[in-house]
């Protein structure tokens, strides 16, 4: 069993769509990460999340703490924003339980 | 089957010894991943092997670190001499290839990671 599952496992959308990708953990946290991995294989980190909701740009990542779960929409979406996005429980503050990540491709 | 495995869990060494982290891949994934978080930051790439050949390197720190795949399949990474400043949580990941499978992603699957603390 997977402490991180993470939702879709591939996506794909045309320009301008609104996509949303989901993170469900099990493992109690002190915060939630989301990456981004590029093709190969750099890992960036996008947000990291204990409480509510944070915004970064075209980004945006929320966190449900009772219900364990935690959101990642992108607005208006660009081929650009292709990569691989990878959810990250985080325990203890050194600790990661990863998702097995969301393959998302923006076709023009 | 069997997950990523990494040994040792926890390492505990001295500053300007020499330390050999080992991943264990899923069986048939051609792609290993190494990744380090330093105490409380993001998480960084290191480095990527598909099978034994080392696809991209970008991430290694310094001279410091070796990588090595012989056989592709298990994996080790040597600091030698290790310094303070490399003391944190070292992450093996793994992926299988899928061919022609263009844009289709393989999950990538994470290792427990190797807590290193270099005094």
């Amino acid at each position: 069993k997977n402490e991180v599952e993470q939702s879709p496992q591939n996506l794909t959308a045309q320009e301008g769509e609104f996509i949303t990708i989901n993170c469900s953990y099990s493992v109690g946290i002190s915060a939630l990460h989301w990456l981004q991995q590029h093709p190969g294989g750099g890992i960036v980190s996008l947000f990291m999340l204990s409480s509510g909701k944070k915004k970064h740009g075209r980004l945006i990542a929320t966190i449900n703490i009772q219900e364990k779960h935690s959101s990642l929409h992108i607005t208006a979406s660009h081929p650009r924003d292709s990569a691989v996005y990878i959810c990250a429980a985080d325990p203890d503050g050194n600790q990661f339980y990863f998702g097995t990540g969301t393959s998302l491709t923006v076709i023009p | 089957e069997a997950g990523v495995t990494q040994f040792p869990s926890h390492s505990v060494i001295e500053k300007g010894q020499t330390v050999t982290l080992r991943c264990d891949p899923i069986s048939g994934h051609d792609n290993l991943y190494w990744y380090r978080r330093v105490m409380g930051k993001e998480i960084k790439f290191l480095l990527h092997f598909v099978k034994e050949s080392k696809q991209d390197e970008s991430g290694m720190p310094n001279n410091r670190f070796l990588a090595e795949r012989t056989g592709g399949t298990y994996s080790t990474l040597k600091v030698q001499p290790a310094e303070l400043e490399d003391s944190g949580v070292y992450f093996c990941a793994s992926s299988q290839d899928i061919p022609g499978g263009g844009t289709v992603h393989s999950p990538l699957h994470f290792g427990n990671g190797t807590r290193l603390t270099v005094t």
